[in-house]
Order: structure tokens, then sequence, then C-alpha cells
């Protein structure tokens, strides 16, 4: 059974920084891209990152580019969202999902998420 | 970036009804669209990918179709199980957008 379990959210006040972490299980991890999704209180759905299998491309929105940065251990089967300079508007439920991109690339698998509140 | 326009909102509708929910991109998406069900509390999760795939295990009352800019999600004779929320995404190009969501009550 695929499970994403996120971990790290909490409360942090702006321009702040925060580390989420993804553990992964029931699948093989290194032969999947990953991405963090994150929805704001009761908002829609925003892509926030994707990784390939290797860590070696990433995919931002500009709306997080240069602030956050994904990561990857494959042998740890863990998946890592560092979120710096965090804003108000930061403020959402991040959701980890697993991209089974030789068949697609939407989002097949989604973790329980995690909250994070940025505010002072 | 490719905008997602979805309709409707919001929708009613009663058991054992067909409700049909549209999605348009802002540019040609070339089947590259998922739908997703996010049920109160919940995460989402994948019904369609490819506009028109079943993902393993979803119901075969759901069903996609559609291409180009305009894409649609059918779900025959609505179960109770079946309210939620419904939101579409793009991923032809980056930065993958999702539409703004439908949410579905019983009426």
């Amino acid at each position: 059974e695929v499970q994403l379990v996120e971990s790290g959210g909490g409360l942090v006040q702006p321009g702040r920084s925060l580390k989420l972490s993804c553990a992964a299980s029931g699948f093989t991890f290194s032969n999947y891209y990953m991405a963090w999704v994150r929805q704001a209180p009761k908002k829609g759905l925003e892509w926030v990152a994707t990784i390939s299998t290797s860590g070696s491309r990433t995919y931002y929105p500009d709306s997080v580019k240069g602030r956050f940065t994904i990561s990857r251990d494959n042998a740890k089967s863990s998946l890592y969202l560092q979120m710096n300079s965090l804003k108000s508007e930061d403020t959402a439920t991040y959701y980890c999902a697993r991209v089974p991109f030789l068949t697609t690339v939407a989002l097949d698998y989604w973790g329980q998420g995690v909250m994070v509140t940025v505010s002072s | 970036d490719i905008q997602m326009t979805q309709s409707p909102a919001s929708l009613s509708a009663s058991l054992g009804e067909t409700v049909t929910i549209e999605c348009r991109a802002s540019e040609d998406i070339y089947n590259g669209l998922a739908w997703y069900q996010q049920k109160p509390g919940k995460s989402p999760q994948l019904l369609i990918y490819n506009a028109n795939s079943l993902h393993t295990g979803v119901p075969s009352r759901f069903s996609g179709s559609g291409s180009g800019t305009q894409y649609s999600l059918k779900i025959n004779s609505l179960q109770s199980e079946d309210v939620a929320s419904y939101f579409c995404q793009q991923y032809y190009d980056y930065p993958w957008t999702f539409g703004g969501g439908t949410k579905l009550e019983l009426k």
C-alpha cells in the first residue's frame, strides 16, 4: 500500500524558515518523481514544487522560486521541502504527492497533509 | 501560465442523477489533464488522468472526456459518497495549475 506521511509543520513567524518532510513507503521511491502541493484554508490547490527521480531536476512556480527548495533522499525514501523567507500567504496545508511520470504526470497518491501557519 | 477555469463553482444534485463538471484551459493542453476528488477534511484523490483514463480503484461511474481546451468530468448515477469538491489540473506545461474547484452537494 502506498503511504506518504508528511511532518514538520507548525507555527512560524514571517521571514523565518521551516523544513517539511515526507516519508514514503509501499513503493520504490527512487523510481518516481515527487511533488508538493499546498492548499490555503478554504481555498483551492496550488502546485509548489516537483523533483525528478535522481533529484537533478527541480521545478517551481514563481510564487516560491528562490525561497523554497525541494530535495529527496532516495536511501531514506524521503522527500523534503525547505521553506525560507516565509510569508503570511504561505499559510496552507502542504501535501506531498507521487508522480508516476512514465504513464502520466498526474499526482496519483497524496499524503494526509501538514499544516503550516505563518504568523507573528 | 495556463489558466484553468472550472464550472460550476458549486452544484446541487439528487441521488442517481448524472452530473457534469467542466474545465476550460486558456490554451491547448493536449489531454494533459487530471481530475481529483477531495472529501471534507481529507487529501485529494486522483480520479482521472490524461483526460479520460480512470485511475486504479475509481468506480466506473466516473468518466472524463474532452480535448484541446475543453474538458469535462461526468459522474453517472450520483451516490452519497460522491459529495466532495472536485478539481481539475493541467500538467501539460509548467507551472502546473488547478481549476478553482466545484463543490458538489446533495439536493
